[in-house]
């Protein structure tokens, strides 16, 4: 179990590039969320996946926000035509899909700065 | 839509003491999750405990125990013997299962605990 990593750890991008980041959830987790965070706020919900199917998003995300999950396994997070809002660490998270299983295991983050 | 607040953004407590870290929420919902998680600085996000809202009886983790008060919409957070290592952001979440059969959390602003030695 090497645990949920994300790639990359930093990006620091110009105002109106498209960035794409990965995530590797924990081999066996079928679930896997994708989170925002700005500095001294708690993880604000962007989007959730059960194995390949999207069946969450939230509404605040932006339509330059996309996310998938080919396969049901690792998950990629792109935001097109980036804007210095964007500027945030973006966690991945994982867990079982077993009854009573709610933890979610998270990675490092990436974190990303537009400039 | 459900929220969840947490009225202290800093609390201290010296080496071996007890402190308590409050949480409400606000939902419509009878069947949901609520967890605390910890982020130590610059150090991934773990899970403290978690709570079952069909549950009455309230969860312990070793040092850590919950005060689940379902009618009130309340869950505070009870850390016995505080040790140096307790010191992080600590994040009260609530989880629900969606219409859509998928699963949102809802986490609060978060509180920063500082332990002194």
């Amino acid at each position: 179990d090497t645990g949920v990593s994300q790639d990359p750890r930093h990006k620091i991008t110009k105002r109106g590039q498209n960035v794409t980041f990965r995530c590797d959830p924990i081999s066996e987790h079928n679930r896997l969320y994708w989170y925002r965070q700005t500095l001294g706020q708690g993880p604000e919900f962007l989007t959730y996946f059960q194995n390949e199917a999207q069946l969450e998003k939230s509404r605040l995300l932006s339509d330059r926000f996309s996310a998938e999950r080919p396969k049901g396994s690792f998950s990629t997070l792109e935001i097109q035509r980036t804007e210095q809002g964007d500027s945030a660490m973006y966690l991945c998270a994982s867990s079982l899909g077993s009854q009573g299983s709610y933890e979610q295991y998270f990675g490092p983050g990436t974190r990303l700065t537009v400039t | 839509a459900q929220t969840v607040t947490q009225s202290q953004p800093e609390m201290s407590v010296q080496e071996a003491e007890t402190v308590t870290l409050s949480c409400t929420y606000d939902t419509s919902e009878n069947n949901y999750y609520l967890f605390w998680y910890k982020q130590p600085p610059s150090r991934q996000m773990i899970l403290v405990i978690r709570q079952e809202a069909y549950k009455q009886q309230n969860a312990t983790e070793n040092r850590f125990s919950v005060n689940f008060q379902k009618a009130a919409k309340s869950f505070s957070l009870k850390i016995s013997d505080s040790q140096l290592g307790d010191t992080a952001m600590y994040f009260c979440a609530f989880m629900k299962h969606e219409n859509t059969g998928g699963f949102k959390t809802i986490f609060g602003a978060g509180t920063r605990l500082f332990v002194k030695a």
